[in-house]
């Protein structure tokens, strides 16, 4: 069965408003997660490294503000698109490692559709 | 981590073997070769990783050449739900946890 899950799993927001989404990692706590993002056609691309306890860390050009992380506990960290645009349309996909850092497990994905 | 180069697209009958290469021809000695996969509009699956011997799970085997430089997947007997785009990424274990995914090979299983 899964072992990360990620809520909603599709989402549907007008511009200029801002979406939450959820990575859960659901028997096992992960000191680190990780947010992608892909596009149609494309590879995942990853944005940030979200730590417990402690900020997150973006890759480069992935605007801070624009897209909120907070890993609140051993077990949920969550993704805000603030203030969405169209161009921020994609599925955002999150990771977590378990029991080590040979293989992660990913959520599902959500697929985030602005209108 | 060092660069991975992989055919855009294969095909493969239905029972049959596939073999998927991977080119990683500037892998140092620390790093090791995983594979993952992405069913469409899933979240990517591990599959298996290795370091220098050839490895086999209950999914796949993993294939990886004397001089490191390049590795196969093999998916012994490939189904239709086996297609999909598969990702072979070389990391030093221990380093960041974090996976860099390049284009991969889209795998279709053909009936």
């Amino acid at each position: 069965g899964a072992v990360v899950s990620q809520h909603p799993s599709r989402v549907i927001c007008k511009s200029g408003t801002s979406v939450k989404i959820e990575c859960r990692s659901l028997d096992f706590q992960a000191t680190t997660m990780f947010w992608y993002r892909q596009f149609p056609k494309q590879s995942l691309m990853l944005m940030a490294t979200s730590n417990e306890g402690s900020k997150a860390t973006y890759e480069q050009g992935v605007e801070k503000d624009k897209f909120l992380i907070n890993h609140a506990s051993l077990t949920l960290s969550t993704l805000t698109v603030t203030s969405a645009h169209p161009e921020d349309s994609s599925f955002y996909i999150c990771s977590a490692p378990r029991y080590s850092a040979y293989e992660q497990y990913f959520g599902p994905g959500t697929r985030l559709t602005v209108t | 981590d060092a660069k991975t180069t992989q055919p855009p697209s294969m095909d493969c009958a239905e029972g049959r073997a596939a073999n998927l290469p991977c080119n990683h021809s500037t892998i140092s000695g620390n790093e090791y070769v995983y594979w993952y996969r992405q069913i469409h509009s899933q979240g990517p699956q591990y599959i298996i990783h290795g370091l220098k011997n050839n490895e086999t799970n209950e999914m796949a085997s993993l294939i990886i050449t004397e001089d490191r430089k390049s590795s196969t997947l093999i998916l012994p007997h490939a189904t239709l739900r086996d297609t999909a785009v598969y990702y072979c990424i070389v990391r030093v274990q221990g380093g960041s946890e974090k996976l860099v995914f390049g284009k991969g090979t889209k795998l279709t299983v053909n009936p």
